[in-house]
């Protein structure tokens, strides 16, 4: 596509409910990211994705967050039990494997937890 | 460890005036790279620019300027004579060349321009 898309653009879940989260990235982007940014904070680094390669999860807060994606297509991120503090932005940016190597940035899922 | 501070949270200037924007980083690699994102109150990050660490020239686009300092590790945006459509979070980061790739983000600074 033409950009990143993400979906929802917003949800508003309770509190100890699952919800995904979807990435698609731009085609031929070999890279892909999920940041967490809470309200006025700054981004934090969730996972990352490199074509075929193990993902790099060390930003993955807890085990309920887990993440997703086939190839070099759409990724989900997943949160289970739902809490509170879950409450931000997620975004989820896309980048090519050469290049200039600037990361191109969806314009996030806003999740509520209630 | 990599990590990215911005120790403004929040700049506010009156339009035409010139503000800086500071950014210094902590890493252990030799070659990185270095890259300024601005956050419009949309909420979409847009890429300003990308900075390699071997190449230490600073950088003007327009009323951008960037001054990269690898002694000091800075890397410092300024945006001569703002316009209150500069108002926006400004997001410093750093990215690693090897081992993946991965971005880490400084806190951001809140800028205010205002007319």
């Amino acid at each position: 596509g033409a950009g990143v898309s993400q979906s929802p653009s917003n949800k508003v879940t309770e509190k100890g409910k699952d919800v995904e989260l979807r990435c698609d990235p731009i085609s031929g982007h070999t890279a892909l990211y999920w940041y967490r940014q809470r309200l006025g904070q700054g981004l934090e680094f969730l996972i990352y994705f490199q074509g075929n390669s193990a993902p790099d999860k060390s930003g993955l807060p807890s085990d309920r967050f887990s993440a997703e994606r086939t190839g070099e297509s759409v990724s989900t991120l997943t949160i289970q039990r739902t809490q509170q503090e879950d409450s931000a932005v997620y975004l989820c940016a896309s980048r090519s494997g050469t290049g200039a190597y600037r990361a191109f940035f969806g314009q996030g899922t806003r999740l509520t937890v209630v | 460890a990599q990590k990215v501070t911005q120790a403004q949270t929040e700049i506010s200037v009156v339009e035409k005036e010139d503000v800086t924007l500071d950014c210094v980083y902590e890493t252990r690699d030799t070659t990185y790279y270095l890259f300024w994102y601005k956050q419009p109150p949309s909420g979409e990050l847009v890429f300003l620019i990308r900075r390699n660490s071997f190449d230490e020239q600073n950088e003007i686009s327009g009323r951008y300027s960037w001054n990269f300092q690898k002694s000091t590790s800075s890397f410092n945006f300024t945006i001569t004579a703002s316009q209150v459509v500069d108002s926006a979070v400004y997001f410093c980061a750093l990215s690693r060349i090897t081992g993946g790739f991965k971005t880490i983000f400084g806190a951001g600074t809140r800028l205010f321009v205002k007319a």
